[in-house]
């Protein structure tokens, strides 16, 4: 089975700088999906960025960009010029590619805070 | 306008009763999905459905059952045999191979 692990249980960024937040994962397949997914206090879980496991170019969302590392089983969020509104909880999942409707898998969470 | 919709926002539910939690949809799709978010867990899988009137166990799905009786329904119940169920409750939902999972507002549920 698939697993996901965010070291990271709470991080903090002060406004207008940059943050990583680190996520591994483990399988055995060779192809699959990486999302990152973040939750303000409202709790709607929104998509932030999405990365396809055969596409080497890293994923890039506006301020949001990832660096997949296939091999080491890591994908991390970086966060540019943070802003106030970026603090939430954010979760990295995972689903495989082999099948059509195959549910998220999802790591604990980070939770960021951003000081102003 | 498309999405999803889970009510009710908050439940408050007696020991030893059963409860369930709605979740519909209009974005026409086929898979639907439960997860409980516990402070700390992230979100884990309860039960999914890739079609009508097919579902399948996930990995907490000891305490609950579900239903699809229609593509647009895929109700939640928390019976009394679910020894900790308050938690936050997220529905989701997704169709093919290429696409995102749209998820619901989410029911918080509390034992009382």
């Amino acid at each position: 089975a698939q697993t996901v692990t965010q070291s990271q249980p709470e991080m903090s960024v002060q406004e207008a700088e940059t943050v990583t937040l680190s996520c591994t994962y483990d399988t055995s397949e060779s192809d699959y999906y990486l999302f990152w997914y973040k939750q303000p206090p409202s709790r709607q879980m929104i998509l932030v960025i999405r990365q396809e496991a055969y596409k080497q170019q890293n994923a890039t969302e506006n301020r949001f960009s990832v660096n997949f590392q296939k091999a080491a089983k890591s994908f991390s969020l970086k966060i540019s010029d943070s802003q106030l509104g970026d603090a939430a909880m954010y979760f990295c999942a995972y689903r495989t590619m082999n099948s059509g409707n195959t549910p998220l898998v999802f790591g604990k969470g980070t939770r960021l805070s951003v000081i102003a | 306008d498309g999405g999803i919709t889970q009510s009710p926002k908050y439940l408050f539910r007696k020991e030893g009763q059963n409860v369930t939690l709605s979740c519909e949809q209009n974005l026409n799709h086929d898979a639907m999905y439960w997860y409980r978010q516990d402070p700390g867990q992230g979100l884990r899988l309860i039960y999914y459905s890739q079609i009508v009137n097919d579902f399948q166990k996930g990995d907490i799905a000891e305490g609950y059952s579900v239903s699809r009786e229609k593509k647009e329904s895929f109700p939640l119940t928390v019976t009394s045999a679910q020894k900790n169920p308050t938690a936050f409750y997220l529905c989701a939902s997704r169709q093919g191979l290429n696409t995102e999972a749209f998820f619901g507002q989410g029911t918080r549920l509390t034992v009382v």
